[in-house]
This record gives C-alpha cells, sequence and structure tokens, in this order.
C-alpha cells in the first residue's frame, strides 16, 4: 500500500460547482498534513496545513479524519482559476520530518 | 526576500556525466527536502535533511547524492549511475513539522 493515496481524477466540473478531493494515508503515527496546488510546470504552493480536525479558509475546507487515517479538501464555488493540480503532503512524523507527497488529483473548472 | 533559490532551472546532461543541482534557502529552516516529478505524477522523495551533516534516504535515493555542510546549502548531484534522471527536480524547506516550502525548480534533461 502506498503511503499517501488521492482520487485518481481528474475532476472536470462547471464554474459554481463543490468538489472535494479526498487523500488517505496509510502510517496512524502522522503528525501533519497538507494541501497543495501546484500549476502545470510550476512549484507546489501551499494551500492549507491541517493539524487538527480540519481547518476552513474561505471557499476552502479541509478536514481530518484520524481514525480513518483521510484527509479531504472541499472547494466551494469554484472558479475558473481554481483549475490546478491538487496534491496532499503527510509528515509522518516521528524523529524526522519526512514529508511524502500524494500523486495528485487534476482538476478543470469548466465554463 | 526570504525564499528558496534553485539553479540552475534548465539542465542539460549527456549520458554518463554527474551533474549538481543547486539550493539555497535564507528562511532559517531547520529540514530541506529533493523531490522528483515526472510529467503526469507526483512528487517522489529523494532525500531529506534534519539538521547539518545529517541527511536519510527517500523513497528514490538511488543514482543520487547529496551534502549538508551548511544550514542554508542543500545541493544535489545526480550521479550516471542514475539511468532515467529527465525530470523536474524540486527542492524544498521547511520549521519542525511545518508545511514545506518549494523552490522554483529545475529541468533537468537527459541529450
Amino acid at each position: 500500500r502506498k503511503e499517501v493515496e488521492q482520487d485518481p481524477g481528474p475532476f472536470n466540473v462547471p464554474e459554481g460547482a463543490t468538489v472535494a478531493f479526498n487523500c488517505t494515508y496509510s502510517n496512524s503515527a502522522s503528525q501533519s498534513f497538507f494541501w497543495y496546488r501546484q500549476d502545470c510546470r510550476k512549484e507546489p504552493k501551499l494551500l492549507m496545513s491541517v493539524y487538527s480536525s480540519g481547518n476552513e479558509d474561505g471557499r476552502f475546507t479541509a478536514q481530518l479524519n484520524r481514525a480513518s487515517q483521510y484527509i479531504s479538501l472541499l472547494i466551494r464555488d469554484s472558479k475558473l482559476s481554481d483549475s490546478a493540480t491538487y496534491l496532499c503532503a503527510v509528515n509522518l512524523g516521528s524523529s524526522y520530518d519526512k514529508v511524502i507527497f500524494g500523486p495528485g488529483t487534476s482538476l478543470s473548472v469548466i465554463p | 526576500d526570504g525564499g528558496i533559490t534553485q539553479s540552475p532551472k534548465y539542465l542539460f546532461r549527456k549520458e554518463g556525466q554527474n551533474v549538481t543541482l543547486s539550493c539555497e534557502q535564507n528562511l532559517n529552516h531547520d529540514a530541506m527536502y529533493w523531490y522528483r516529478q515526472d510529467p503526469g505524477q507526483g512528487l517522489r522523495l529523494i532525500y531529506y535533511s534534519q539538521i547539518v551533516n545529517d541527511f536519510q534516504k527517500g523513497d528514490i535515493a538511488e543514482g543520487y547524492s547529496v551534502s549538508r555542510e551548511k544550514k542554508e546549502s542543500f545541493p544535489l548531484t545526480v550521479t550516471s549511475a542514475q539511468k532515467n534522471p529527465t525530470a523536474f527536480y524540486l527542492c524544498a524547506s521547511s520549521s519542525e513539522g511545518l508545511a514545506p516550502y518549494f523552490g522554483e525548480g529545475s529541468w533537468l534533461t537527459v541529450v
């Protein structure tokens, strides 16, 4: 089983739609979790950090379920500019800050 | 300005050559990372370092080497033992437990 897995995508949604991405992780000792956005041929940029049960920032909501070992990202009222690849990352914690990324989920918001 | 600088942005390597990618940060972060990204794929961890003079192998360390002689610097050498080095290489740094912050990346092509 891979350490971090994500919905395979791609997701194609109309403007204004609500879309949710899921990410599962295998290491129950994982301490912190992140969602990044990556545009084509660019570096990933941090969207949200998730340290407890959840976090909200405007149209974006991230939730953490430690019992089931998954995190989710909800985007409300999708904009054309939300089109990108969304990467889930997990800090496996323990003695070292080992941060592993999922394969990413591609989102296209259609006019 | 604080940030991470990767150089060169584009690099061409002949078969059998070693090349070194530079990564410098002035964010006073303890942890630094190197990831590799292939087209349409997620980020795979090559090496990471928590402190000066210490580093750990990631999931795909074979054919790569690193050093961490200074807190600010974490260069990556792609050796001739790496059979398929053409990829996008991303360096990142973070404070303990916090989200990694990325440089703009280096594109390596074997010719």
